[in-house]
């Protein structure tokens, strides 16, 4: 079954900017299926910050598109997110998740991967 | 924007017995585009229901769906003691955007 697997620095500098990725595994990132990052801030509730889907159409969450980009590798098979100009409010567990067509919610999460600001 | 809001924030309850979580959206929202969640702790969510009362692949039927006007409901039948945790609903409004809930704490 597909398997989903955050990875990237653990501790980034104020300003600095944040660079994570998401391996997909059990599966290609170009089935059909749209591709999720969702934040988790320390004893918070869920928020959603974009999708893709492989063909290059993304969505953002307005309050953080200035922000944050979205991009796919298709020969490796994964995800990226970047968000720039980072300050502590980002500090967050940072979660891919997997968006089957017409679900409209997902239902793949990776493990979670804790990012410090 | 779309807004969420869960009641009750934290529901004691004893195992065995039956737990109604609401969420309920600021204005219209279609049936297709509500989903629960399930967090325990040091986990990622877990898909509980989509399209407001399907259940996931792998979910028992002790979890269920159901809506009334803005008001959307996750009932969960005999409690067992894995099913104590943080509930979420979450909701999809075009043109693209994804929102939480604030949660609901199911506690022993």
């Amino acid at each position: 079954q597909v398997q989903l697997q955050e990875s990237g620095p653990g501790l980034v500098e104020p300003s600095g900017t944040l660079s994570l990725t998401c391996a997909v595994s059990g599966g290609s990132i170009t089935s059909d299926n749209w591709w999720s990052w969702v934040r988790q801030p320390p004893g918070k509730g869920l928020e959603w910050i974009g999708e893709m889907f492989h063909r290059g159409d993304i969505n953002y969450n307005p309050s953080l598109e200035s922000r944050v980009t979205l991009s796919v590798d298709k020969s490796k098979n994964q995800l990226s997110l970047k968000l720039y100009s980072v300050t502590a409010a980002d500090t967050a567990i940072y979660y891919c998740a997997r968006m089957p067509y017409f679900y409209y919610s997902m239902d793949v999460w990776g493990q979670g991967t804790t990012v410090t600001v | 924007e779309i807004v969420l809001t869960q009641s009750p924030g934290t529901l004691s309850l004893s195992p065995g017995e039956r737990a109604t979580l609401s969420c309920r959206a600021s204005q219209g929202v279609s049936s297709d585009y509500l989903a629960w969640y399930q967090q325990k702790p040091g986990q990622a969510p877990r898909l509980l229901i989509y399209g407001a009362s399907k259940r996931a692949t792998g979910i028992p039927d002790r979890f269920s769906g159901s809506r009334s006007g803005t008001d959307f409901t996750l009932s969960i039948t005999r409690l067992e003691p894995e099913d104590f945790a943080v509930y979420y609903c979450q909701q999809y409004s075009k043109p693209a955007l994804y929102a939480f809930g604030q949660g609901t704490r199911l506690e022993i």
